[in-house]
C-alpha cells in the first residue's frame, strides 16, 4: 500500500499570502492518479485538484497543483478567508486509495 | 442537481450490523464508480471500498475486508455498504462519493454517523 505522508500537519499564514502544501509518497504514484481536496468543519471534502495539475470544476485559479512521482505540491497564490481548511492529498494504485493524514491551514 | 445522499447510520453494539445506503440522483447512475471513505471523530479520511459502474468488480481496505460488502443496485440508482462484525474502531461518518475517469472523487454526500459502543 502506497503511504501518502503530507506536510506541515498545520500551517499558520495570514490572509493574502501564499501558501505551499507538500504531499510524500512511500512510491511513486501517477500523476494522472494524485487529487487533492479541501476539506472545511461539518461539512464533506470538495475535490479542488485531480491529474495532480487539474483544477476541478469551479475551483478558483489561485489554486494550483505540481508535481510527479513520489512529490507533490498545492499551492495557493493569494490566500482568502475561505480557504482556511484542512487539505488532503489522495492517490490510486493498483486497485488501492489512500489519502494523507492532511494539513490544517489556520490563520495566523 | 448531481447528488448523492446517505442513510443508515446509527448506534450499534460491537459484533453486531449495519447497512448504510446511499442514494445518487442528477446523473447517469451506471456509469460510474462508487466509494465509501469514512472519518473518524477528529481524525483524516480513511478510504473503505469502492464497486464498479457495473457492479463487477469490488474493493476494500484491509481494515474492512472479509467483515464489509459492498453493492449496488443501479434500476434504483442505489449503493449499499454492508458491515458485519462492527468494532469501535468503525465508529466515523460514512461518505460515499462518485469517482471520475481519473480515480479521484468529485461529488460527495453528507455523510452518514456509524457510532459502535455497547
Amino acid at each position: 500500500e502506497i503511504v501518502l505522508t503530507q506536510s506541515p500537519d498545520t500551517l499558520s499564514l495570514s490572509p493574502g499570502e501564499r501558501a505551499t502544501l507538500s504531499c510524500r509518497a512511500s512510491q511513486s504514484v501517477s500523476s494522472s492518479y494524485l487529487a487533492w481536496y479541501q476539506q472545511k468543519p461539518g461539512q464533506a471534502p470538495r475535490l479542488l485538484i485531480y491529474g495532480a495539475s487539474s483544477r476541478a470544476t469551479g475551483i478558483p485559479d489561485r489554486f494550483s497543483g505540481s508535481g510527479s512521482g513520489t512529490d507533490f505540491t498545492l499551492t495557493i497564490s493569494r490566500l482568502e478567508p475561505e480557504d482556511f481548511a484542512v487539505y488532503y492529498c489522495q492517490q490510486y494504485g493498483s486497485s488501492s486509495y489512500t489519502f494523507g493524514q492532511g494539513t490544517k491551514l489556520e490563520i495566523k | 442537481q448531481v447528488q448523492l445522499v446517505e442513510s443508515g447510520g446509527g448506534v450499534v453494539q460491537p459484533g453486531r450490523s449495519l447497512r448504510l445506503s446511499c442514494a445518487a440522483s442528477g446523473f447517469t447512475f451506471s456509469r460510474y464508480g462508487i466509494h465509501w471513505v469514512r472519518q473518524a471523530p477528529r481524525k483524516g479520511l480513511e478510504w473503505v471500498s469502492v464497486i464498479t459502474l457495473d457492479g463487477g468488480s469490488k474493493y476494500y481496505s484491509d481494515s474492512v475486508k472479509g467483515r464489509f460488502t459492498i453493492s449496488r443496485d443501479n434500476s434504483e440508482n442505489m449503493v449499499y455498504l454492508q458491515m458485519n462484525s462492527l468494532r469501535a474502531e468503525d465508529t466515523a461518518v460514512y461518505y460515499c462519493a462518485r469517482e471520475t475517469p481519473t480515480y479521484c472523487m468529485d461529488v460527495w454526500g453528507q455523510g452518514t454517523t456509524v457510532t459502535v459502543s455497547s
